[in-house]
């Protein structure tokens, strides 16, 4: 089945740029989501179709797509960022929906 | 303004059978896909499924394809996510999601309900 790869985890310094990224054969011809979770809460829609920020979100946040990888950046990281990203795509075939595996944020 | 209300925290035992609900509103219910997510605790987010309620079209996980039922009253507006025999491994948080597109191929998550606990413990 599908799969999204994901680091496990970044660090960055507050005020800092971080990325986090999503590696996946379909993400070259299928849009990458990322969301964000909040310890305990449910996932914000972040970036949706590779690179646009819904309502709401801040600019520091980013999407890239470039071949089998999808980026998330975050620049100038807050401490209110630290939280749990997901990226979120399809496979090739448009009939399995799939979750990375998750990247835990520190900002310290 | 879209909302999605889960119903409450669930306790059963293994083969009980379970079925956990969540109300739409604020938008077109049979115009947009819902679906559902685990997360183990401590674990990462995986898509279960998703139903159209305009038609009852119903995609599946591989991996939860047949372990469970996911279904939609369009009366009442409320998608569910039934079990007909709980296991142990099926303690998680379970959230409702609606997608933002009609077609399946674009039906990211735009809202999320709050996200119901399902413990399965003898």
């Amino acid at each position: 089945s599908y799969e999204l790869t994901q680091p496990p985890s970044v660090s960055v310094s507050p005020g800092q740029t971080a990325r986090i990224t999503c590696s996946g054969d379909a993400l070259p011809k299928k849009f990458a989501y990322w969301y964000q979770q909040k310890s305990g809460q449910a996932p914000v829609l972040l970036i949706y179709d590779d690179s646009k920020r819904p309502p709401g979100i801040p600019e520091r946040f980013s999407g890239s797509s470039s071949g089998t990888r999808a980026t998330l950046t975050l620049s100038g990281a807050q401490v209110e960022d630290e939280a749990d990203y997901y990226c979120y795509s399809i496979d090739s075939s448009g009939k399995q929906w799939v979750f990375g595996g998750g990247t835990k944020l520190a900002v310290l | 303004e879209v909302q999605l209300v889960q119903s409450g925290a669930e306790v059963r035992k293994p083969g009980e059978s379970l079925k956990i609900s969540c109300k739409a509103s604020g938008y077109s219910f049979t115009s947009f896909w819902i679906g559902w997510v685990r997360q183990v605790p401590g674990k990462g987010l995986e898509w279960m499924g998703n139903i159209y309620p305009g038609d009852s079209d119903t995609r599946y996980s591989p991996s939860f394809q047949g372990q469970v039922t996911i279904s939609a009253d369009t009366s009442t507006r409320t998608a569910y996510l039934h079990w007909s025999s709980l296991k142990a491994s099926d303690t998680a948080l379970y959230f409702c999601a609606r997608s933002q597109d009609p077609a399946f191929v674009d039906s990211y998550f735009d809202y999320w309900g709050q996200g119901t606990l399902v413990t399965v413990s003898s």
